[in-house]
């Protein structure tokens, strides 16, 4: 099946700090890629979506000047928490669409989990 | 706008039992429906994945159902065992490509 990577794993910063996330599809390219955003005891949401080449489309009330999001080619999309606060502190999922299956299946990855001290 | 929600928010069986899992979407326009499983903090594993043209799917003990019109779906487990314990999560594909979560029923398979 269609494998999806996250890079780091886990993740501790300083306030103040950027961190970059990588989301790579392994197997299949990815037009299309998401990013989730899952706080504890909550369901997963929708931060942006991520097109290659062009710029991100972001959910109501994401600020595109802090989570910035990248997706330079069709396995890889990053995106960068600028300036990162305690509240910033969350489990950040990746999801990337198979163009190439009819189904639309959406393929995730095993997540960041980001620490802001 | 779309909601999807999940009953019930939490579910606890002895070993062996067969169990259903809710899910219930508001907006019947879906592409597709999936089930995905997340262990404590772990990420998701894709279970089953219901095209809108599909009235269920099953993987082993794992049977999926989707009535598109009434906006709602079943996760039937069957002889549920201690390492099915983890939280269910429900989620439907709109026009947009995204995926819209419910909140989840955590399971827990007691021996």
């Amino acid at each position: 099946g269609a494998v999806v990577s996250q890079h780091p794993s886990w993740v501790i910063c300083k306030s103040g700090t950027s961190v970059k996330i990588e989301c790579r599809s392994l197997d299949f390219q990815a037009t299309t890629m998401f990013w989730y955003r899952q706080f504890p005891k909550q369901s997963l949401m929708l931060m942006a979506t991520s097109n290659e080449g062009s710029k991100a489309t972001y959910e109501q009330g994401v600020e595109k000047d802090k989570f910035l999001i990248n997706h330079a080619s069709l396995t890889l999309s990053t995106l960068t928490v600028t300036s990162a606060h305690p509240e910033d502190s969350s489990f950040y999922i990746c999801s990337a669409r198979d163009e190439l299956a009819a189904s639309y299946e959406q393929f995730f990855g095993p997540g960041t989990r980001l620490t802001v001290l | 706008k779309q909601e999807v929600t999940q009953i019930p928010a939490a579910l606890s069986v002895p070993e062996g039992e067969n169990l259903v899992l809710n899910c219930s979407f508001t907006d019947s326009a879906i592409y597709n429906l999936q089930w995905f499983r997340q262990d404590p903090g772990k990420g998701l594993t894709s279970l089953l994945l219901i095209q809108s043209s599909q009235r269920e799917q099953t993987s082993g003990r794992l049977n999926a159902s989707l009535d598109k019109s009434s906006g709602r779906s079943t996760l039937y487990i069957a002889a549920s065992q201690p390492g099915d314990s983890a939280t269910y999560l429900c989620a439907v594909q709109g026009s947009q490509g995204n995926l819209i979560f419910g909140k989840g029923t955590k399971l827990s398979v007691k021996p």
